[in-house]
């Protein structure tokens, strides 16, 4: 029971790249989401998907998509990566069946734009 | 709008004392309550959270929490620190009854010395 995974762990682009992160988790969840992490910013929500077949802008989604490709998994997609999208990401998951269940994290992928 | 405030950017604390992460929120209604913490390089891992009941919430890792709804708080507490604490946690809140997402306080990074 792996939880929740990410790949890559690491990547580095040049502006204007493109490049998808990948989630997938094993927990039988509904619900997923992609966060960003800057310092001193806490998390923000970019995008979330309340489940499978369904996706929703969260408070910073400008410069993403996403895709809910099944029930397990879930990608983030940066079309032309900016210098500002340099952030840690973070995949999350939950079951989804009332608003205060508990959400469990992947371990990041960090990006890194020049 | 939510909101959460963590009013202190670090803490430290000797190795054996008790600590305190504190935390306050801002929410219409009554809210979901989170704390997150973040070890170096990894991903956020669940603590404990407050749904309704008892106001002292009991998690992970010796960890507690006192909901107290009159001063908007949820500080983090913990009896005694270990060296092994040191991380950086999340206060995090959602409001019941509502389509808003969980949101994330900045951060606190504790510091325990031995």
């Amino acid at each position: 029971n792996a939880g929740v995974t990410q790949t890559p762990k690491f990547q580095v682009l040049k502006t204007g790249q493109s490049m998808t992160l990948q989630c997938a988790q094993d927990m039988n969840h509904n619900s997923m989401y992609w966060y960003r992490q800057d310092p001193g910013m806490g998390l923000r929500l970019i995008y979330y998907s309340a489940s499978e077949g369904t996706t929703d802008k969260g408070e910073v989604p400008n410069g993403y998509n996403v895709s809910r490709l099944n029930k397990r998994e879930f990608s983030l997609r940066l079309e032309s990566a900016a210098p500002s999208q340099t952030s840690v990401y973070f995949c999350a998951s939950s079951d989804g069946t009332f608003l205060g269940d508990t959400q469990y994290f992947g371990p990041g992928t960090r990006l890194t734009v020049l | 709008a939510q909101s959460v405030a963590q009013p202190e950017d670090q803490v430290n604390v000797a190795e054996g004392n008790p600590l305190t992460v504190k935390c306050t929120y801002s929410v219409s209604g009554n809210p979901y309550l989170f704390w997150y913490v973040q070890y170096p390089n990894r991903g956020l891992q669940f603590l404990l959270k407050y749904i309704t009941g008892d106001n002292l919430v009991k998690g992970s890792y010796g960890f507690e929490a006192e909901f107290n709804k009159s001063q908007t708080s949820f500080h983090l507490k913990k009896p005694s620190a270990l060296v092994s604490d040191s991380a950086l946690y999340f206060c995090a809140v959602r409001a019941r009854g509502s389509q808003g997402n969980l949101i994330f306080g900045k951060g606190t990074k504790l510091s325990v010395k031995p």
